[in-house]
Order: C-alpha cells, then sequence, then structure tokens
C-alpha cells in the first residue's frame, strides 16, 4: 500500500514570503506529526493530531508556523513570513499506534 | 519531558566489523524506545522498537538493540556492517500510553569502509 506522501519534494523561496507544505498520511492512520529536521540536528517535533482532538502545538517554533488537518486525512503546515533560520527538511509522519511512519520530507530553502 | 543523547556523532568502521551505535535516554515516567535509520537523500525508516518484554530486541537488516532500565541506555548493535549499512541513525524515546511524539537524539552518522 501507499505510504506517507508530502509535496513539494524541494521549495526554494524568498526571505519574506509565505510557503505551504502537503503530508498525505496512510489511509487509516489517526495520528499526524510534523517534525523538522535542521542541516546536522536530530528531528525537532512541531506538532501533532490525534482524531478530533485539539492538536498539539507545544513544539511550533514561532506564530508563523501553523497547521491545519482536514479529519483524518491531508495535513498543511504553513510558514509565514520566511526567514533562512525556517530551511530545514520537514517530515510528517503518521500513525495507527505505537508505531510512526515518515514520508520523505520536504526541503526548505529559504534564500 | 523526555531527553536522547547519542554520545558519537560520527563512527568509522571497517566493513565486517561489528558496531555499536550508543543511545542514553532521560524520562521521568516509563517510556518505548525506538532506533531509526536514514540513508542518504531518503525519509526515516524504523530499524527496532523496545515496547515491552523482553529487553534484547532485534530489528531489520541484521541489527539489535538491549534496552538497560538502570542504565537507561538503549544501545544499537551489528555484529558484522556492510557498505550498505552507510547511514544515519536515530535513537528515539516517547512516552507510554497515546500517541505522543518522539523525541530524538541528535543522531550517529556510521560510514562502513571497504
Amino acid at each position: 500500500g501507499a505510504g506517507v506522501s508530502q509535496s513539494p519534494s524541494n521549495k526554494v523561496t524568498e526571505k519574506g514570503k509565505d510557503v505551504e507544505l502537503r503530508c498525505d498520511p496512510i489511509s487509516g492512520h489517526t495520528a499526524l506529526y510534523w517534525y523538522r529536521q535542521r542541516l546536522g540536528q536530530g528531528l525537532e517535533f512541531l506538532i501533532y493530531f490525534q482524531g478530533n482532538s485539539a492538536p498539539d502545538k507545544s513544539g511550533l517554533p514561532s506564530d508563523r508556523f501553523s497547521a491545519e488537518r482536514t479529519g483524518e486525512s491531508v495535513s498543511t503546515l504553513t510558514i509565514q513570513r520566511t526567514q533562512q533560520e525556517d530551511s530545514a527538511v520537514y517530515l510528517c509522519a503518521s500513525s495507527p499506534n505505537n508505531e510512526q511512519f515518515f514520508g520523505p520530507g520536504t526541503r526548505l530553502t529559504v534564500l | 519531558a523526555q531527553s536522547v543523547t547519542q554520545l558519537d556523532s560520527q563512527v568509522p568502521v571497517f566493513e565486517e566489523a561489528p558496531v555499536e551505535l550508543r543511545c542514553n535516554y532521560s524520562s521521568s515516567v516509563s517510556v518505548y524506545l525506538f532506533w531509526y535509520v536514514q540513508y542518504p537523500n531518503q525519509g526515516l525508516q524504523l530499524l527496532l522498537k523496545y515496547l515491552s518484554g523482553s529487553t534484547l530486541v532485534k530489528g531489520i537488516n541484521g541489527f539489535e538493540a538491549e534496552f538497560n532500565k538502570s542504565q537507561t541506555s538503549f544501545h544499537l548493535r551489528k555484529p558484522s556492517v556492510h557498505i550498505s549499512d552507510t547511514a544515519e541513525y536515530f535513537c528515539a524515546v516517547r512516552r507510554q500510553g497515546g500517541s505522543e511524539k518522539l523525541v530524538f537524539g541528535k543522531g550517529t552518522k556510521l560510514t562502513v569502509n571497504p
């Protein structure tokens, strides 16, 4: 079956522009997570959705970051007024239980 | 809160040599433990996980890890590595119960040389 997919795979943008990243989770997975991986670093948790519960936004680094999820399907991560320090790989994962399945990521470069 | 320390940022080894990648964690509550592998330009793939039961966990590609609660460690081992094992390895923990977020270490870059 299909795994977690993310689009675009690469995004280059100019400082100050807004970007939107998309994640399609595995069908039936109730939980969805966004992580950020900066160069040479581990993954940092950003936000997580679980069913119809209020999302856990505790990892979002600033109010320029937001995310939405429609039901138990697609999620979008939006970064407003991008800064150079936002350059990273943004990874999405979905989970039916204890294991998280990761997508290939979106590499964001802010010039 | 949980934290993960991977003591070695880079580990170079020769092909067919044994390898151990170290991981220590800190948590005030019970946790699940994971090792993920990231091959160049690819996403993360689960190598193995410890949820409960036997403290020696076997994963894919001949890797295994041992959970040591007293030392709060979850070191990853392989008795004989291949060139194809060259990748970055991440240790992660999450709190037991529910669909909690993963807390990752900074990763260990394993380079297998011929």
